[in-house]
């Protein structure tokens, strides 16, 4: 039962251009969610989070919108970058359990200089 | 945030053989974790390692096979016991301090023939 699951493997886009990765989920119960970048060879770095009382969470060329009822939320990038190639995973918490991650696939996005 | 170091980085181990990694933390941190990231999937939580007393293990993870220990707050060791070559994955490990965010060290890449 995959509960966060990123539907795209993977995005392309050109430099300066708005690149928009998403994520759906199915627990209702989750009131947390965080994306996550990595790069090969590495593990995970921690993007940007938003609560589930917010629908939009701002830093710097990164934004995170989050559509309850939908149980949607997206990552924008603007404007992307070459550095921003990367595998990205959106992952959920849930308030009961506090601690307890759930990762999506992750989705490949590559940045065309 | 928190600085995560793991060792080893790599390792080609024989199957039936066990192989610890261990975590080392730059600060003392509430919640230590453990994760595997097969080939081309996600990130899976294998358990919560707990400080002072026995790890919290996830659905389809058993102590026999994934011993954790946690004799302080910044430092964790993970055992894959009697390895196959279902075992070959990325290892994480993440450690938590205030708020839902985790932070990851590098990873151990096991390969095991």
């Amino acid at each position: 039962d995959q509960q966060v699951k990123q539907n795209s493997p993977s995005l392309s886009v050109q430099e300066g251009r708005i690149s928009i990765l998403n994520c759906d989920y199915t627990n209702s119960m989750f009131d947390y969610f965080l994306w996550y970048k990595k790069y090969p060879a590495e593990g995970p770095t921690f993007l940007i989070s938003i609560s589930s009382i917010k629908d939009k969470n701002e830093d710097g060329r990164f934004t995170v919108f989050l559509n309850k009822s939908a149980k949607h939320l997206s990552l924008h990038i603007v404007p992307s970058q070459p550095g921003d190639s990367a595998v990205y995973f959106c992952a959920a918490s849930e308030g009961t359990s506090g601690s307890r991650l759930t990762f999506g696939e992750g989705t490949q996005l590559t940045v065309n200089p | 945030s928190a600085v995560i170091s793991q060792k080893p980085s790599r390792d080609i181990c024989q199957r039936g053989t066990s192989l610890t990694i261990q975590c080392q933390v730059d600060s003392q941190v509430t919640m230590m974790f453990w994760y595997r990231q097969q080939p081309g999937q996600s990130l899976t939580l294998i358990a919560t390692a707990n400080q002072g007393s026995e790890a919290t293990y996830e659905s389809g993870f058993v102590i026999d096979k994934f011993p954790i220990s946690r004799p302080n707050l910044t430092f964790s060791t993970l055992t894959v016991s009697n390895m196959s070559p279902e075992d070959s994955s990325i290892y994480l490990c993440s450690a938590r301090s205030s708020g839902y965010e985790q932070y990851f060290g590098p990873g151990t890449r096991l390969t095991v023939t």
